[in-house]
């Protein structure tokens, strides 16, 4: 069964500082996607990546593939409290999707 | 555009009851999934359809059953509800992917199911 994890899984960190998410997966697959949930609401698509060596960024986001290591990253830039949400990497297998756990981020002022 | 639909927002079942929730999207989609979403576990599929009159099974299939008569409704029934089935459960459709490969996935606002 295809596993997907993600790291970490609670974040806390500073406004105006710089981190990255990491999402690993198990099986061969050059579809992964970004999705943010913020509480009580339900998913909404932030990226969508294709290939090995794909990079997408949206404002202070942007993510990243290399399928050949199996991972995704999501790097935050200068992080605002507007961003502080869960974040879920899912990855697609012949239209199946699996998530990661999620990482809950919190943007302190 | 109302996009995904699920209804009931909220339900409050006691064990052994059943009940069946409903998914409609109007964006003629192809793909329907049915997923929970726990505490620190992300979502787990329970089952998907690829069309309409199809079914497969996902990752948590038992204990659920679903059916897909009619392209823009998917029916995720609970037979016997037990405890562990308490969860937020998601909708969610996409379109055939194609030569573009892009599958994203559009979410309905979820489902509220507590089991007592």
């Amino acid at each position: 069964e295809l596993k997907v994890e993600q790291n970490p899984l609670f974040l806390s960190m500073q406004e105006g500082k710089n981190y990255t998410i990491y999402c690993n997966y198990s099986t061969t697959s050059d579809r992964l996607y970004w999705y943010r949930q913020d509480p009580g609401k339900s998913l909404e698509s932030l990226f969508v990546l294709l290939s090995n060596g794909a990079v997408k960024q949206e404002g202070r986001l942007m993510a990243s593939l290399d399928t050949k290591a199996r991972l995704s990253t999501l790097h935050i830039t200068a992080a605002v409290h507007d961003l502080s949400a869960t974040y879920f990497c899912a990855v697609d297998n012949f239209n199946k999707f699996y998530f990661g756990s999620g990482t809950k981020l919190n943007v302190k002022p | 555009n109302a996009g995904v639909t699920q209804t009931p927002k909220f339900r409050v079942l006691k064990t052994g009851q059943s009940m069946t929730l409903l998914c409609a999207q109007d964006m003629n989609h192809e793909y329907m999934y049915w997923y929970r979403q726990d505490p620190g576990m992300g979502l787990r599929l329970i089952h998907y359809s690829v069309g309409e009159g199809t079914t497969a099974k996902g990752e948590v299939p038992d204990g659920y059953n679903v059916s897909r008569l009619k392209k823009q409704n998917f029916l995720l029934g609970l037979e016997s509800a037990a405890p562990s089935q308490t969860s937020v459960y998601f909708c969610a459709s996409s379109s055939n992917p194609g030569a573009s490969g892009a599958n994203v996935l559009t979410f309905g606002a979820g489902s509220r199911l507590t089991v007592l």
